[in-house]
């Protein structure tokens, strides 16, 4: 069974710059989860998906992140203008629904922004 | 809101040595609670998980997990280690019905010495 797909692997960008990365789930899996993770901290969760709508986006600074999930498969996280303090690790996640359910990452996408 | 604590950043033992790390939570009704593992170089995964039943949960390559709802705490074991349980353990949390959010620690990075 292949596994949680995210690219690019790594990105450096300046600030104020753009930056998108990509997620593919698990097959079937109906909902995927956007983290972000800065060193020395736990993950945090962006964004939750189930399908194609939003469960959970209380964490997102909307102001210069966004995401989409358009056909409730692949997603993409976009972050416009990147601020120094965006330099993390974004993990994306997916998962059968439900809140005991196990969920599954990706390798991450390592950002810095310069 | 909810919040995870794990007691230790980093924690160094040898070989044989048994295994306690901490964690604490702060949400007064039902939660599912995960301990989840990130080996070097390897994606996040799942080392066990409680949501009903035993309190006392085991998980892959000899580990175990006690669930004591009077203590809000979740707190990970193992009689042993190896060389190759070192690594970065998070604790998480999400809510038993309803909401679906899951909350991490901020991990605790242990070393195991041969």
């Amino acid at each position: 069974e292949a596994g949680v797909a995210q690219s690019p692997r790594y990105k450096i960008i300046e600030k104020r710059q753009s930056v998108a990365f990509w997620c593919n789930p698990i097959s079937g899996h109906a909902t995927l989860y956007w983290y972000q993770q800065i060193l020395g901290q736990g993950p945090k969760l962006l964004i939750q998906f189930q399908n194609n709508g939003v469960v959970d986006d209380s964490q997102l600074p909307k102001d210069r992140f966004s995401a989409e999930r358009l056909k409730g498969v692949d997603s993409t996280l976009k972050i416009q203008p990147a601020k120094l303090e965006d330099s993390a690790v974004y993990l994306c996640a997916s998962s059968t629904p439900g809140a005991q359910e196990t969920q599954y990452f990706g390798p991450g996408t390592r950002l810095l922004v310069l | 809101a909810q919040s995870v604590s794990q007691h230790n950043h980093h924690v160094i033992l040898s070989e044989a040595a048994s295994l306690e790390l901490g964690c604490n939570y702060s949400y007064g009704g039902t939660v599912n609670l995960f301990w989840y593992v990130q080996y070097p170089g390897q994606h996040l995964q799942l080392l066990l998980k409680y949501f009903s039943g035993d309190p006392l949960v085991k998980g892959i390559k000899g580990f175990e997990a006690e669930f004591i709802k009077s203590k809000f705490s979740f707190n990970l074991r193992k009689p042993s280690v190896q060389w190759s349980d070192t690594a970065e353990y998070f604790c998480a949390v999400s809510e038993g019905t309803g909401g679906f959010k899951t909350i991490f620690g901020a991990g605790t990075r242990l070393f195991v010495k041969a």
